[in-house]
Formats: C-alpha cells, structure tokens, sequence
C-alpha cells in the first residue's frame, strides 16, 4: 500500500521560513510533488522532484531524499497569502497518492 | 476559455438517487482523474482515465461509475447515493506525453451533499 505522513498544521510569522515534512511508504515511486490548496479553492502544483535534491521555485523549495523515503516544502519570506493547506504527493503506476495535508497559518 | 471546468459546483440530493458530476478539459490531456476530498484524508483517488475508453479503479471506487466516451470528458456517476458520499469531489487532468507527468491542473470542484 502506500502512505504519506505529514503534521497536521504548521503555524508561523509573515517574514519567516517554514519547513513542511513528508514521510512516505509506497511499493514504486516516480517522483514527489507539492500541492497548494486554499480554503474553499483547488489545489494547485507547486514543485517536483524526481531525484534526490533541492529544486528551487522563487520563495519556495522542495527537497527528496528517496533513500530516506522523505521530503519537505521550505517556504521563505513568508507571506499573510501563504496560509493555505500544502500536501506532498506520491506518483506511482500512473496513480498519485496524496498525503491527508498540512494547515499553514501565517501570523502578521 | 480554456481549462478544466466542473459541473454542478454545488450539488444537494437525496439518499438512493443518481447523481452525475461532469469534468471537460479543453487541453487535450491524456489522463483524468476524479478525486474526493474529506476532513483528515486529504485527496483520495476514486477512479482514472488514461484515454478515451480506458478507466481503471483509484483507491475508493466502490459506489462510483466512470466513463469517458470522449478525450474531453470524464463524467462521474453515484449510482445510489449515500450519505458517506457527502463530500467534495475533484476532476483533475495530466499531459504525460509533454514529459510533465507529474504536474496535475485540478477544476474548481464539487461540494456534493447527500441528505
């Protein structure tokens, strides 16, 4: 089977850095990816990786280590229009399992 | 406009009836996706659709039907509905021929409520 781990919510001040952790377990992985979801809205991509590393998109980073089966969002300059809900995800066999997803909330 | 569209985006019905959510894509991708979102579980895949005529079971499909007759559409269908399907539902769709295979554009989504 597979399963993602990620905190339930996060909370931190505009200006900050943020790191969002996900723990997974599947049986074949392609790659991790990173979503964004406000409330009431439809998740959005955010970042990819395949390989082990950083990938770096503007504020945002993503990091994978596939031997540790881990990854995490890194949010910089946090910003009020970050608080959202991210979910890490898990693309294998032409299906995407998502973690159940970590609240952000951003205080001023 | 181009994109991927959801209807209804709000939808109220009764234990035991038919209901059927429409998902249209305009980009031409290959794959669609119907997904369902509820407190604590974050997305769970319910049923996909990697061509026209080609459908395959996610991780919670039992009370859902699928078809896809056309490249653009992916109709979801609860044949007899039931109050444990009270959820919101998203369609998503997937271009793995662009090399992008892991990008997903989701549409706005539909807040099913069954009574």
């Amino acid at each position: 089977g597979q399963s993602l781990e990620q905190p339930s919510e996060v909370t931190a001040v505009e200006g900050a850095i943020v790191q969002i952790n996900c723990t997974y377990q599947t049986s074949g992985f392609y790659g991790l990816s990173w979503y964004q979801q406000h409330d009431g809205g439809a998740p959005t991509f955010l970042s990819y990786n395949a390989l082990d590393g950083l990938e770096e998109t503007g504020r945002f980073s993503s990091f994978l280590s596939r031997s540790d089966s881990y990854g995490y969002l890194l949010l910089q300059e946090l910003q009020m229009k970050d608080s959202a809900s991210y979910f890490c995800a898990v693309y294998n066999f032409n299906k995407f399992y998502f973690g159940s997803g970590t609240k952000l909330n951003v205080k001023p | 406009d181009a994109g991927i569209t959801q209807s209804p985006r709000y939808k109220i019905t009764e234990t035991g009836r038919q209901v059927t959510l429409m998902c249209h894509q305009t980009w031409s991708h290959s794959y669609m996706f119907w997904y369902r979102q509820d407190l604590g579980h974050g997305l769970r895949l319910i049923y996909y659709s990697a061509a026209a005529d080609i459908t395959d079971k996610g991780e919670v499909p039992d009370g859902y039907v699928v078809s896809r007759s056309k490249t653009e559409n992916f109709p979801l269908t609860l044949e007899s509905a039931t109050r444990s399907q009270t959820s919101v539902y998203f369609c998503a769709s997937n271009d793995q021929r662009t090399g992008v295979l892991n990008i997903q554009y989701f549409g706005a989504g539909t807040r099913l409520s069954v009574l």
